[in-house]
């Protein structure tokens, strides 16, 4: 069953646009978002995190929007660059002692030069 | 600092073979997991553990087996192998931390092929 839903599956982007990642959930006990980026050959890293107290968080060009009423949460990524193609993933954590998160099945990011 | 190393980074193997992941962090992290990621599909967490000598199932263990004998290794087994396991295997760790954060850092990856 898969508890986080991900869209759009890729996305192609020109230089200096906006990118926008979409994330539903189930779970109301999840507490933490994070969003993960993964290049090619690589593992993924932390990108942006949110919790659900905060409806929004801005880190430079990348901003999480969070509505805890519809269980949703975007990645929006300003300006564009080729150097932000990449895997993108978001993610929610489970509650409780391990913390182990569940994934989105990711968005495949193309900032066209 | 290293971080997560995984080995191998690639290995073909054949159907009912057996092979062990290797895991190793530096960070002291006391959490550890496992995830296979296939294309399309995201992360699933496979197996994980909160510290030596404990150990869980996650989504998809079937499989699977692993060991965390001390806080730096956590080794994945693959018993009898079969071609539904092929795909990239990626060990993670993070650190319980005061706030409730929960930062993976992850390896780069072990992409395994059963033919």
């Amino acid at each position: 069953q898969q508890q986080v839903k991900q869209s759009p599956q890729s996305l192609i982007v020109q230089k200096g646009g906006i990118s926008i990642i979409n994330c539903a959930y189930e779970n109301t006990a999840f507490d933490y978002f994070p969003w993960y980026q993964q290049f090619p050959g690589k593992g993924p890293a932390l990108l942006i995190a949110i919790r659900p107290d905060v409806s929004e968080k801005k880190e430079g060009r990348f901003t999480i929007s969070f509505n805890k009423s519809a269980k949703q949460f975007s990645l929006h990524i300003m300006d564009s660059q080729p150097g932000d193609s990449a895997t993108y993933f978001c993610a929610a954590r489970v509650s409780g002692s391990a913390r182990q998160l569940t994934f989105g099945s990711g968005t495949q990011l193309t900032v066209l030069p | 600092n290293a971080g997560v190393t995984q080995t191998p980074k690639f290995r073909i193997l054949k159907i009912g073979q057996s092979m062990t992941l290797q895991c190793t962090q530096d960070m002291n992290h006391n959490y550890m997991y496992w995830y296979r990621q296939d294309p399309g599909m995201g992360l699933k967490l496979i197996y994980y553990s909160v510290g030596a000598g404990i150990t869980d199932k996650g989504e998809v263990p079937n499989g699977y087996n692993v060991s965390r004998s001390t806080t730096e290794d956590f080794p994945l087994r693959l018993e009898l192998a079969a071609p539904s396991q092929t795909s990239v295997y990626f060990c993670a760790s993070s650190q319980q931390g005061a706030g409730g954060a929960n930062v993976l850092t992850f390896g780069a990856g072990s992409r395994l092929t059963v033919l």
